[in-house]
């Protein structure tokens, strides 16, 4: 099975930065995606690392370390906006059309 | 427009009713998900379907059944078996064959009395 563990409440101030870890158990693995979620909405998509390293996309950045099993999602200059829940979420090689996800991140941002 | 539109978006049953979620895409996509949330938590997988007439269980899957006749529409019913059935229900397909990125539906919440 899989099982990924996250941090349940994060807090910050506007125009800073945070990191969001992820840490995840699986039999074999594909990729670790990230998603945002705000308060009643739908979650929406972010990134995804397949591979070792950095991913850049604006004020969001994800990293993966597939020896440690880990992973963190980098907010940069912190909104309001960015209050919302972060999940972080694996697909493994045995079920690959399967998207398994963390329990969520609450992230509230201050000004 | 392109999407995908689940109904309805509240829905309040009573206890010991079958209550069935609409889900309909028109983004072509092949595979589709439905997932649970429960306040606070993360998304459970119920079931999904890689194609038409043929779906698999998820995590969770029951108390629920799905069908997937056309590939536009997944519904799920959620049956009097399923024993806590109030929850935040969400539909997605995926839209990146690479990366497995998910798109979702605006959610339908389900509250049994």
């Amino acid at each position: 099975g899989q099982s990924l563990e996250q941090p349940s409440e994060v807090t910050a101030v506007e125009g800073a930065i945070v990191q969001i870890n992820c840490t995840y158990q699986t039999s074999g693995f594909y990729g670790l995606s990230w998603y945002q979620q705000h308060d009643g909405g739908a979650p929406t998509f972010l990134s995804y690392n397949a591979l070792d390293g950095l991913e850049e996309t604006g004020r969001f950045s994800s990293f993966l370390s597939r020896s440690d099993s880990y992973g963190y999602l980098l907010l940069q200059e912190l909104q309001m906006k960015d209050s919302a829940s972060y999940f972080c979420a694996v697909r493994d090689r045995t079920g690959f059309q399967k998207l398994v996800f963390g329990t969520g991140t609450r992230l509230l941002v201050s000004p | 427009d392109g999407g995908i539109t689940q109904s309805p978006k509240y829905l309040f049953r009573k206890e010991g009713q079958n209550v069935t979620l609409s889900c309909e895409q028109n983004l072509n996509h092949d595979a589709m998900y439905w997932y649970r949330q429960d306040p606070g938590q993360g998304l459970r997988l119920i079931y999904y379907s890689q194609i038409v007439n043929d779906f698999q269980k998820g995590d969770i899957a029951e108390g629920y059944s799905v069908s997937r006749e056309k590939k536009e529409s997944f519904p799920l019913t959620v049956t009097s078996a399923q024993k806590n059935p109030t929850a935040f229900y969400l539909c997605a397909g995926r839209t990146g064959v690479t990366t497995g990125e998910l798109f979702f539906g605006e959610g339908s919440r389900l509250t049994v009395l």
